[in-house]
Protein backbone atom coordinates (compact mmCIF):
# COMPACT_ATOMS: atom_id res chain seq x y z
CA UNK A 1 0.00 0.00 0.00
CA UNK A 2 1.55 3.62 -1.02
CA UNK A 3 -1.07 5.89 0.33
CA UNK A 4 -0.25 8.22 3.66
CA UNK A 5 0.62 6.65 6.40
CA UNK A 6 0.55 8.09 10.66
CA UNK A 7 2.25 6.82 13.61
CA UNK A 8 1.47 6.14 16.13
CA UNK A 9 -2.68 5.77 15.45
CA UNK A 10 -3.08 5.82 19.04
CA UNK A 11 -1.41 8.01 22.01
CA UNK A 12 -2.35 8.69 25.38
CA UNK A 13 -0.44 11.10 27.13
CA UNK A 14 -0.73 13.47 30.52
CA UNK A 15 -1.34 16.74 30.90
CA UNK A 16 1.39 18.69 30.36
CA UNK A 17 3.63 15.99 28.34
CA UNK A 18 5.25 16.59 24.87
CA UNK A 19 3.95 14.33 22.13
CA UNK A 20 5.35 14.00 18.39
CA UNK A 21 3.35 12.58 15.81
CA UNK A 22 4.56 11.51 12.64
CA UNK A 23 3.33 11.19 8.55
CA UNK A 24 4.44 9.78 5.61
CA UNK A 25 3.00 10.97 2.58
CA UNK A 26 2.61 9.61 -0.91
CA UNK A 27 6.02 9.25 -2.44
CA UNK A 28 5.50 11.52 -5.38
CA UNK A 29 3.39 14.14 -3.60
CA UNK A 30 5.68 17.49 -3.11
CA UNK A 31 2.51 19.01 -0.54
CA UNK A 32 2.16 18.02 2.98
CA UNK A 33 -1.00 18.84 5.44
CA UNK A 34 -1.94 18.77 8.84
CA UNK A 35 -5.32 18.89 9.91
CA UNK A 36 -7.25 18.59 13.59
CA UNK A 37 -10.73 17.06 13.94
CA UNK A 38 -12.67 16.78 17.03
CA UNK A 39 -15.71 14.80 17.50
CA UNK A 40 -18.71 15.83 15.51
CA UNK A 41 -16.78 18.31 13.55
CA UNK A 42 -14.75 18.43 9.90
CA UNK A 43 -11.32 18.62 9.72
CA UNK A 44 -9.72 22.03 10.82
CA UNK A 45 -6.54 23.12 8.72
CA UNK A 46 -3.78 23.54 10.65
CA UNK A 47 -0.69 24.24 8.73
CA UNK A 48 1.00 22.66 4.99
CA UNK A 49 4.05 22.45 3.00
CA UNK A 50 5.88 22.30 -0.05
CA UNK A 51 8.47 20.26 0.11
CA UNK A 52 10.57 21.51 3.30
CA UNK A 53 9.13 24.41 3.23
CA UNK A 54 5.98 25.39 5.15
CA UNK A 55 3.52 27.79 3.73
CA UNK A 56 1.11 28.00 5.64
CA UNK A 57 0.07 28.08 9.36
CA UNK A 58 -2.91 28.54 11.12
CA UNK A 59 -3.23 31.17 13.51
CA UNK A 60 -5.65 29.08 15.50
CA UNK A 61 -2.28 26.95 16.00
CA UNK A 62 -0.80 28.25 19.12
CA UNK A 63 3.25 28.37 20.16
CA UNK A 64 2.66 24.47 21.81
CA UNK A 65 2.35 23.15 18.19
CA UNK A 66 5.33 22.83 15.51
CA UNK A 67 5.56 21.13 12.67
CA UNK A 68 9.03 20.38 10.37
CA UNK A 69 9.56 18.29 7.10
CA UNK A 70 12.96 18.90 7.30
CA UNK A 71 14.04 16.68 3.79
CA UNK A 72 11.01 17.29 2.11
CA UNK A 73 9.55 13.87 2.85
CA UNK A 74 8.62 12.75 6.05
CA UNK A 75 6.82 15.28 8.75
CA UNK A 76 6.36 15.45 12.09
CA UNK A 77 3.73 17.34 14.26
CA UNK A 78 4.93 17.99 18.26
CA UNK A 79 2.57 19.13 20.50
CA UNK A 80 4.37 20.56 23.95
CA UNK A 81 3.05 20.99 26.87
CA UNK A 82 -0.44 18.74 26.55
CA UNK A 83 -3.45 20.26 27.15
CA UNK A 84 -6.97 18.22 27.59
CA UNK A 85 -8.43 20.44 25.09
CA UNK A 86 -5.57 18.93 22.56
CA UNK A 87 -7.18 15.71 22.66
CA UNK A 88 -8.38 15.06 19.13
CA UNK A 89 -8.14 13.18 15.72
CA UNK A 90 -4.64 14.72 13.98
CA UNK A 91 -4.84 13.85 10.11
CA UNK A 92 -2.02 14.28 7.52
CA UNK A 93 -2.81 14.48 4.02
CA UNK A 94 -0.55 14.62 1.12
CA UNK A 95 -0.61 16.17 -2.44
CA UNK A 96 1.08 16.74 -5.70
CA UNK A 97 1.04 20.39 -7.07
CA UNK A 98 -1.50 20.69 -9.62
CA UNK A 99 -0.16 21.70 -12.97
CA UNK A 100 -2.83 24.72 -13.65
CA UNK A 101 -2.13 26.12 -10.15
CA UNK A 102 -5.66 25.32 -8.88
CA UNK A 103 -5.92 23.49 -5.46
CA UNK A 104 -5.30 19.74 -5.97
CA UNK A 105 -7.47 16.82 -4.16
CA UNK A 106 -5.71 15.60 -1.42
CA UNK A 107 -5.14 12.27 0.35
CA UNK A 108 -4.99 11.79 3.84
CA UNK A 109 -3.55 9.02 6.25
CA UNK A 110 -5.62 7.09 8.93
CA UNK A 111 -4.99 9.58 11.49
CA UNK A 112 -2.98 9.78 15.44
CA UNK A 113 -5.87 9.63 17.77
CA UNK A 114 -4.68 11.70 21.38
CA UNK A 115 -6.12 11.16 23.76
CA UNK A 116 -4.78 14.27 26.69
CA UNK A 117 -5.62 12.65 30.19
CA UNK B 1 -14.78 35.04 3.76
CA UNK B 2 -14.97 31.64 2.29
CA UNK B 3 -17.03 28.95 3.48
CA UNK B 4 -19.41 26.13 3.22
CA UNK B 5 -22.29 25.03 4.84
CA UNK B 6 -24.38 21.39 5.13
CA UNK B 7 -27.39 21.91 6.41
CA UNK B 8 -28.34 18.42 7.09
CA UNK B 9 -26.49 16.48 10.38
CA UNK B 10 -28.06 13.30 8.87
CA UNK B 11 -29.49 12.19 5.67
CA UNK B 12 -31.73 8.80 6.24
CA UNK B 13 -32.43 6.95 2.88
CA UNK B 14 -33.70 3.65 1.19
CA UNK B 15 -31.18 1.45 -0.43
CA UNK B 16 -31.58 1.61 -4.18
CA UNK B 17 -33.37 4.95 -3.75
CA UNK B 18 -31.89 8.29 -5.20
CA UNK B 19 -29.83 10.05 -2.67
CA UNK B 20 -28.95 13.74 -1.94
CA UNK B 21 -26.28 15.66 0.31
CA UNK B 22 -26.64 19.24 0.24
CA UNK B 23 -23.41 21.89 0.31
CA UNK B 24 -23.80 25.37 -0.17
CA UNK B 25 -20.76 28.10 -0.18
CA UNK B 26 -19.82 31.39 0.13
CA UNK B 27 -16.85 32.17 -1.82
CA UNK B 28 -15.48 35.22 -3.73
CA UNK B 29 -14.29 35.15 -7.26
CA UNK B 30 -14.55 31.73 -9.14
CA UNK B 31 -14.95 28.65 -6.14
CA UNK B 32 -12.89 25.28 -6.12
CA UNK B 33 -15.31 22.81 -4.14
CA UNK B 34 -14.77 19.43 -3.02
CA UNK B 35 -16.54 16.18 -1.51
CA UNK B 36 -15.10 13.80 0.62
CA UNK B 37 -16.11 10.78 2.39
CA UNK B 38 -15.33 9.75 5.57
CA UNK B 39 -16.02 5.55 6.45
CA UNK B 40 -15.99 4.20 10.12
CA UNK B 41 -12.10 4.12 11.41
CA UNK B 42 -10.87 5.35 8.19
CA UNK B 43 -9.31 8.25 6.71
CA UNK B 44 -10.73 10.17 4.59
CA UNK B 45 -11.20 10.00 1.03
CA UNK B 46 -11.50 12.12 -2.22
CA UNK B 47 -14.90 11.97 -3.78
CA UNK B 48 -14.60 14.95 -6.71
CA UNK B 49 -13.89 18.53 -7.32
CA UNK B 50 -15.45 21.12 -9.24
CA UNK B 51 -12.81 23.35 -10.73
CA UNK B 52 -14.50 24.70 -13.60
CA UNK B 53 -16.18 23.81 -16.70
CA UNK B 54 -19.24 21.32 -16.41
CA UNK B 55 -21.42 22.11 -13.63
CA UNK B 56 -22.00 18.24 -14.01
CA UNK B 57 -18.94 16.82 -11.85
CA UNK B 58 -18.31 13.14 -11.50
CA UNK B 59 -16.59 11.03 -8.97
CA UNK B 60 -15.62 8.06 -7.37
CA UNK B 61 -18.35 5.03 -6.01
CA UNK B 62 -20.88 6.62 -8.59
CA UNK B 63 -21.26 9.64 -7.15
CA UNK B 64 -22.03 13.04 -8.92
CA UNK B 65 -22.48 16.92 -7.97
CA UNK B 66 -23.87 19.64 -9.66
CA UNK B 67 -22.43 23.02 -9.23
CA UNK B 68 -25.17 25.30 -9.15
CA UNK B 69 -24.13 29.37 -9.26
CA UNK B 70 -27.30 31.06 -9.01
CA UNK B 71 -28.07 28.78 -5.89
CA UNK B 72 -24.50 28.69 -4.53
CA UNK B 73 -24.95 24.84 -4.03
CA UNK B 74 -22.40 21.86 -4.72
CA UNK B 75 -24.78 18.74 -3.30
CA UNK B 76 -23.52 15.58 -3.54
CA UNK B 77 -25.83 12.73 -5.49
CA UNK B 78 -26.37 9.54 -6.08
CA UNK B 79 -29.14 7.98 -8.03
CA UNK B 80 -29.45 4.68 -6.03
CA UNK B 81 -28.21 4.85 -3.02
CA UNK B 82 -26.07 1.09 -1.29
CA UNK B 83 -25.68 0.46 2.22
CA UNK B 84 -22.06 0.46 1.63
CA UNK B 85 -22.35 4.40 0.88
CA UNK B 86 -23.25 4.81 4.55
CA UNK B 87 -20.76 7.46 5.75
CA UNK B 88 -19.55 10.54 7.04
CA UNK B 89 -20.19 13.26 4.03
CA UNK B 90 -17.78 16.68 3.78
CA UNK B 91 -17.80 19.56 1.37
CA UNK B 92 -14.57 21.62 1.35
CA UNK B 93 -13.64 24.84 0.11
CA UNK B 94 -10.18 26.67 0.33
CA UNK B 95 -9.44 29.59 2.41
CA UNK B 96 -8.70 32.18 0.33
CA UNK B 97 -6.62 32.06 -2.68
CA UNK B 98 -4.49 29.34 -0.46
CA UNK B 99 -3.94 26.22 -2.45
CA UNK B 100 -3.68 24.16 0.27
CA UNK B 101 -5.70 25.91 3.21
CA UNK B 102 -9.29 23.71 3.21
CA UNK B 103 -12.12 24.69 5.06
CA UNK B 104 -14.34 21.68 5.37
CA UNK B 105 -18.41 21.79 6.38
CA UNK B 106 -19.47 19.81 9.79
CA UNK B 107 -19.99 17.09 7.51
CA UNK B 108 -23.54 15.21 7.08
CA UNK B 109 -23.75 11.55 8.39
CA UNK B 110 -25.62 9.55 5.29
CA UNK B 111 -27.52 6.17 6.63
CA UNK B 112 -28.48 3.80 4.19
CA UNK B 113 -31.06 1.01 5.20
CA UNK B 114 -31.83 -2.36 3.49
Amino acid sequence: DTGVSQDPRHKITKRGQNVTFRCDPISEHNRLYWYRQTLGQGPEFLTYFQNEAQLEKSRLLSDRFSAERPKGSFSTLEIQRTEQGDSAMYLCASSSRAATGSPNEQFFGPGTRLTVL
Amino acid sequence: AQSVAQPEDQVNVAEGNPLTVKCTYSVSGNPYLFWYVQYPNRGLQFLLKYITGDNLVKGSYGFEAEFNKSQTSFHLKKPSALVSDSALYFCAVPRGRSQGNLIFGKGTKLSVKP
